[in-house]
């Protein structure tokens, strides 16, 4: 089965400006994360969403992070205007369900912000 | 809160040596404990996995063992492999009704295996 797939892989940006990352999880999975991994850091996790719905943006910085996923399916996250802080891998996960032990990850979108 | 602690790296082995990797976590509750991996240039794969005390995850000739009594979680292999350099990391989960079931990761350890 095909794995879970992001876009673009590399991305580089200037400070204030904006920025969209696209997650296609694996089919059938209701389950999808947004991870932010900074060099050297492990992800942390920025929002979960079962189906279209949000289970867990406590971590997402709101003022200028938001995500959507409004068919259940696909996601788009963005970051709107981008600070240098936010120059990190953004990965995308998914699960079948939200109980689910294993998360399958895309292999990321390396985001730079000058 | 929920936090995971990893060994300092990088970490330099020669081929055929024998790995350890310290995990140690600080969890309310009674977390799940995984070990990921991250090959160069690919995303994070899931290693192993142990949901309870005294169990113990293998694959691919790692295992590690959830210690309750220690929150530890070291990741071992007998004799490592060039193949097996990546970057490792650490991972703990509690599932709580409201708010889903995430994933808290230590910093991760590269480890660069020499032929």
């Amino acid at each position: 089965e095909a794995g879970v797939a992001q876009s673009p892989r590399y991305k580089i940006i200037e400070k204030r400006q904006s920025v969209a990352f696209w997650c296609n999880p694996i089919s059938g999975h209701a389950t999808l994360y947004w991870y932010q991994q900074i060099l050297g850091q492990g992800p942390k996790l920025l929002i979960q969403f079962q189906n279209n719905g949000v289970v867990d943006d406590s971590q997402l910085p709101k003022d200028r992070f938001s995500a959507e996923r409004l068919k259940g399916v696909d996601s788009t996250l963005k970051i709107q205007p981008a600070k240098l802080e936010d120059s990190a891998v953004y990965l995308c996960a998914s699960s079948p369900a939200w109980y689910s032990y294993e998360q399958y990850f895309g292999p990321g979108t390396r985001l730079t912000v000058t | 809160g929920d936090s995971v602690t990893q060994m300092e790296g990088p970490v330099t082995l020669s081929e055929e040596a024998f790995l350890t990797i310290n995990c140690t976590y600080t969890a309310t509750g009674y977390p799940s404990l995984f070990w990921y991996v991250q090959y160069p240039g690919e995303g994070l794969q899931l290693l192993l996995k142990a949901t309870k005390a005294d169990d113990k995850g293998s694959n691919k000739g790692f295992e590690a063992t959830y210690r309750k009594e220690t929150t530890s979680f070291h990741l071992e292999k007998g004799s490592v492999q060039v193949s097996d350099s990546a970057v490792y990391f650490c991972a703990l989960r509690i599932f709580k009704e409201t708010s889903g079931s995430r994933l808290t990761f230590g910093e991760g350890t590269q480890l660069t295996v020499n032929p």
